[in-house]
C-alpha cells in the first residue's frame, strides 16, 4: 500500500457523460498530481494542486477539471466523455520533505 | 513544455544487462527519476539521481547522466524474469512515454 488511496478502481460509463475520479493523498502530502495513461500515449501530465491551488496544468482538456479540497483530497471531474477517454488515471503525491512521487494504483476508466 | 523522450520496447536475454535511455528538454530539475510499472499497477519509485551527479550506482542499478547532452539511462545488470515491467523515466513531474523491458528466458 502506497498511501495515495485512488476510487473507484474501476468504472465504466457511456459517452457524453459525466464522473469523478477521487485521490487521498499520503498522509502530510500537500502536492497531488494527475496523469493520464493511455496504450500509446504513455504517461500525461494533466494537472497539479498544491494545498488547494492549482500550481502547474498540463495536456488537460477543456471537458476536464480537477480541484482539491481543505483536507487535501483530490477530485478530477470528466465531463462529455468520448470514447477516447477510456484510459487508467493515476493520482500521485508528494512532500517536499522526501524524493520522488508516491502514485496510486489508479482508476480504469471505459468509455463504451 | 517539458519533453521527456524513450524508446517504446527492449528485448534482452536473462542475466544479460538491459539499458534504457531517456532524453529530455528542461534541465531545471533538481532530481531525475526511474520508476517501473509492473502489469496492473501503479508506478514505484525504483532510483533517482541528483541534477550535480553523474552517476549512481544502487545495486543492480546503474543510473547516467549526461547534462550536456541531456541524457538520462538506466543500466540493469544480470536483468531477471522479474525485471520485466515498464520503466518510466521523469525530470520533476513530466514522465517519458516508458520503456517496456521484456525479458527472455
Amino acid at each position: 500500500d502506497s498511501g495515495v488511496t485512488q476510487t473507484p478502481k474501476h468504472l465504466i460509463t457511456a459517452t457524453g457523460q459525466r464522473v469523478t475520479l477521487r485521490c487521498s493523498p499520503r498522509s502530510g502530502d500537500l502536492s497531488v498530481y494527475w496523469y493520464q495513461q493511455s496504450l500509446d500515449q504513455g504517461l500525461q501530465f494533466l494537472i497539479q494542486y498544491y494545498n488547494g491551488e492549482e500550481r502547474a496544468k498540463g495536456n488537460i482538456l477543456e471537458r476536464f477539471s480537477a480541484q482539491q479540497f481543505p483536507d487535501l483530497h483530490s477530485e478530477l471531474n470528466l465531463s462529455s466523455l468520448e470514447l477516447g477517454d477510456s484510459a487508467l488515471y493515476f493520482c500521485a503525491s508528494r512532500n517536499s520533505d522526501y524524493v520522488g512521487y508516491t502514485f496510486g494504483s489508479g482508476t480504469r476508466l471505459t468509455v463504451v | 513544455g517539458e519533453d521527456v523522450e524513450q524508446s517504446l520496447f527492449l528485448s534482452v536475454r536473462e542475466g544479460d544487462s538491459s539499458v534504457i535511455n531517456c532524453t529530455y528538454t528542461d534541465s531545471s530539475s533538481t532530481y531525475l527519476y526511474w520508476y517501473k510499472q509492473e502489469p496492473g499497477a501503479g508506478l514505484q519509485l525504483l532510483t533517482y539521481i541528483f541534477s550535480n551527479m553523474d552517476m549512481k550506482q544502487d545495486q543492480r542499478l546503474t543510473v547516467l547522466l549526461n547534462k550536456k547532452d541531456k541524457h538520462l539511462s538506466l543500466r540493469i545488470a544480470d536483468t531477471q524474469t522479474g525485471d520485466s515491467a515498464i520503466y518510466f523515466c521523469a525530470v520533476s513531474y513530466i514522465f517519458g512515454t516508458g520503456t517496456r523491458l521484456k525479458v527472455l528466458a
